[in-house]
């Protein structure tokens, strides 16, 4: 079965702190992983994609890793505003074409 | 000039109805798709179409009827709604089919909010 679980649910951080949100997958058979950012009433934003050949993706301040071996990806917000604060989703794309979600880290950064 | 636009945002209605949802976008994908995110936030795909072909059909109950016109377009039509139909529709593209290139990120719409009454 092809789950994709996120913990914690939900965090809350002071501004200027790094943000560490943890993504595991079953079934190592992946072509891709994303992260996504989902803001209230409002559809979902790719922010990173990671191929499964690479191990990881930069885009300004946020760092996302893969290991694809121990099922595992996290997503890295360096220094913290209060405008990061939404809900992150990790999708892993299976050789089936199915894009498993997780259920999103909830976060909040407090000024 | 929105990329990936759905119509209506809200949308509330009674038990029974058939009601369409409207999906377009703007950035010449050959792929679009229709997501489903319950109350538990969980996202879960129903359908996916390339260039006008349906590719994914999820065990999803056959009330519900995409149709495609053209590969900009993909409306999702529901007949008989039920109560367990409510939650957040969301529209969505790429430019290839996930897989063929394996880097081919998701453009979401807004999402619209169905409530079955």
């Amino acid at each position: 079965k092809q789950e994709v679980t996120q913990i914690p649910a939900a965090l809350s951080v002071p501004e200027g702190e790094n943000l560490v949100l943890n993504c595991s997958f079953t079934d190592s058979a992946i072509y891709n992983l994303q992260w996504f950012r989902q803001d209230p009433g409002k559809g979902l934003t790719s922010l990173l994609l990671i191929q499964s050949s690479q191990r990881e993706q930069t885009s300004g301040r946020l760092n996302a890793s893969l290991d694809k071996s121990s099922g595992r990806s996290t997503l890295y917000i360096a220094a913290s505003q209060p405008g990061d604060s939404a809900t992150y989703l990790c999708a892993v794309l299976y050789g089936n074409n199915r894009l498993a979600f997780g259920k999103g880290n909830q976060v909040v950064v407090i000024p | 000039d929105t990329a990936v636009s759905q119509t209506p945002k809200y949308l509330v209605t009674q038990m029974g109805n058939d009601k369409s949802i409207k999906c377009e976008q703007n950035l010449g994908h050959d792929t679009m798709y229709w997501y489903k995110q319950d109350s538990k936030k969980f996202l879960k795909i129903m359908f996916s179409y390339n260039n006008k072909e349906l590719i994914i059909n999820e065990t999803v109950p056959n009330r519900f009827s995409p149709k495609s016109p053209d590969k900009a377009h993909l409306n999702l039509h529901i007949n008989s709604l039920e109560l367990g139909d409510s939650a957040v529709y969301f529209c969505a593209s790429s430019q290839d089919f996930p897989g063929d290139l394996a880097n081919e990120k998701l453009f979401f719409g807004s999402g619209t909010q169905l409530s079955v009454l």
